[in-house]
């Protein structure tokens, strides 16, 4: 079975450009999440999609967004970027909202910011 | 305002002893607990987790314990192996908020053989 599959894997973008990043979840789960994660420090929640809606927002700027397709797929967005904006960002997804059994973690997309 | 804290960036510790990584948290509300384990290039896995209204679980060789009180709670790894060697995060998650994890900075371990 395909665990959470993420692309890119790696990418270079320069200052001021546009990112796209992409997520399938396990087959099967409704919940996407994703996760920016800055070297050194632990993951930080950016958005949770269920069920193609949006049910939760971190502290992100509004250059970030993101949407779930209805074969619960989730595409991350981030306009104008900033050199801040480099860090590995995770998707996570589970069969529901919520769970007490932790999520399932795609191994990221490295964004570069140059 | 970190409401996660992992305050031993790393750990070091002989293969078959224990291992313990201790997690501190702030928020009230938060009513689970989870430990993920992470290796390079590879996104973060499920360990553990542990409800507010308990104060231990255990799952083969990994314990964990919960202190409401203190707001602390503790990974206890018996016995360590090599391939425990990983970095450990400490996650909380509200209950009006489930689906947003809370996450410390993390906790380098390394079992030696």
């Amino acid at each position: 079975d395909a665990g959470v599959t993420q692309s890119p894997t790696h990418l270079i973008k320069t200052r001021g450009q546009h990112v796209t990043l992409r997520c399938s979840p396990i087959s099967g789960h409704k919940s996407v999440s994703w996760y920016q994660q800055v070297l050194g420090q632990g993951p930080q929640f950016i958005f949770q999609y269920y069920e193609k809606e949006e049910r939760g927002r971190g502290n992100f700027p509004d250059r970030f967004s993101a949407r779930q397709f209805p074969n619960y797929s989730s595409e991350l967005n981030v306009n104008a970027l900033l050199l801040g904006d480099s860090a590995l960002y995770l998707c996570a997804s589970s069969l529901a909202g919520s769970t007490n059994y932790g999520y399932t973690f795609g191994s990221g997309t490295r964004l570069t910011v140059v | 305002d970190q409401q996660v804290k992992q305050n031993s960036p790393s750990l070091s510790v002989q293969e078959g002893r224990i291992s313990i990584l201790n997690c501190d948290y702030t928020n009230s509300m938060f009513d689970y607990f989870l430990w993920y384990k992470k290796y390079p290039a590879e996104g973060p896995t499920f360990l553990i987790s542990i409800s507010s209204i308990k104060d231990k679980n255990e799952d083969g060789r990994f314990t964990v314990f919960l202190n409401k009180s203190a707001k602390h709670l503790s990974l206890h790894i018996v016995p360590s192996q090599p391939g425990d060697s990983a970095v450990y995060f400490c996650a909380a998650r509200e209950n009006t908020n489930a689906g947003k994890s809370t996450f410390g900075d993390g906790t380098t371990l390394t079992v030696k053989p």
